[in-house]
This record gives structure tokens, sequence and C-alpha cells, in this order.
């Protein structure tokens, strides 16, 4: 079955620390992989994607991610961290076909020590 | 591009009432979209999908009856909650996909039902 597991509920850092958010996947092939961010009562910004192609993956606001299929993990990093960033992260998986359903973790709260 | 609108953002309806939420693709058309719901401090949790022109299909455990979905267009579907009551509180969410978009998705519509 298809599961995603963000390991972290909560993360503290301190402004200008760099950031790994953690997701660990479960998934019968390659999945297609998204980090989301989702600010107090706001809907979800993509950050970045992962279909196919380089591992390492450039998102918005300065984010990267890379994918290990060893590992099957797909986690998320920032080298600086800002004051708003701080937010609810989510990792999701997505089919690569039929219906293209997202499976969300169950995110990682971020909060950001000035 | 890749733009959806969700509305309203928020509502507040009395227990026993309905209530519509839509869900449109400003500028693209959508063959899929989702519906999440997301308790407090909780991850996205998939409804329900829902192609242009046939019936929705619902995850385990949401009552369809409950939750009626209407995809009368490629650009726009309807989530309508029926007879809510307060349990019905939550805040929903509509995906879009269009395969050269991927996934957009809505701002979210926070229901309190009183």
């Amino acid at each position: 079955a298809q599961s995603v597991t963000q390991p972290d509920i909560h993360i503290t850092v301190s402004e200008g620390a760099s950031l790994e958010l953690r997701c660990n996947y479960s998934y019968g092939a390659t999945p297609y992989l998204f980090w989301y961010v989702q600010s107090p009562g706001q809907g979800l910004q993509l950050l970045l994607k992962y279909f196919s192609g380089d591992t390492l993956v450039q998102g918005i606001k300065g984010f990267e991610a890379e994918f290990k299929r060893s590992q099957s993990s797909f986690n998320l990093r920032k080298p600086s961290v800002h004051w708003s960033d701080a937010a609810e992260y989510f990792c999701a998986v997505g089919a690569t076909s039929g219906t293209y359903k997202y499976i969300f973790g169950t995110g990682t709260r971020l909060k950001v020590l000035a | 591009g890749a733009v959806v609108s969700q509305h309203p953002s928020w509502v507040i309806c009395k227990s026993g009432t309905s209530v519509k939420i839509e869900c449109r693709s400003l500028d693209f058309q959508a063959t899929t979209m989702f519906w999440y719901r997301q308790f407090p401090k909780q991850s996205l949790m998939l409804m329900a999908t829902s192609n242009e022109g046939s019936k929705a299909t619902y995850e385990q455990g949401v009552e369809k009856d409950k939750f009626l979905i209407n995809h009368a267009s490629l650009t726009l579907s309807t989530l309508t909650v029926t007879s809510a009551h307060p349990e019905d509180s939550s805040f929903y969410i509509c995906s879009a996909h269009r395969d050269a978009y991927g996934y957009t998705f809505g701002s979210g519509t926070r229901l309190t039902v009183v």
C-alpha cells in the first residue's frame, strides 16, 4: 500500500540555520513526489516536485529536495532558514498513472527562532 | 498559469443545513479534481476523486450521501455538505489535475457548523 511518513511532527530551528525535513514513502514504483507548504488557515503552495531525471530538485523560496530511491526518501532542505519559513510542510506522493491520487504525509510543523 | 479558485474561503452554517463549496480551475481544464479534508493540526485526507461527467469515487469511510460531489464541467467541481453537523466542521481543500500542469490546490474553505 502507498504511504508517506514524515517522522518529525515538530522541528525548531534558529533563523539562519540549515534545515532538513524528512520524508519517506512506500510505493510500488517510482512515484511523483512533492513538497508543499501551508501557512495557518491557508491552502497549499507547491515548493517543488520530482517526476523523473535529476534526483536533486530545486524549488521556490530556496528549497531543494533529493530523491533517494535506495532509501525511499525525498528529504527537503534549505541552507539558511528565514523567519517567514515557519509553517506546516507536507510531503506527498502522487500516482504516476490512473487516478493521479495524492497521499499526504502527516506534516512537519516548522518553528523558526529569531 | 494553473490557478484554482475555491469559494467560499470560510462559511458558518447552522446544524442541519447544507453548504456548497466550489472549486474552479481558472485558466486550464481539469480532467480530474480532488477533495480533501483537513482537521486542525492534521494532514490532508483525500475524500473523493471526481472526473468530469462521471460519478465521483469516494475513499473508504467517506459518506457519499453526506458529501455530494458534482463535476459538471472541466473547470468546475462542487462539494455539498448535506445536513451539516458540528463534526463536519473542518478545512476543505480541492485540487485540480491536468496532465500538463500537474496538480494545483485551491486556497481552502473553513467550514464551521454551529
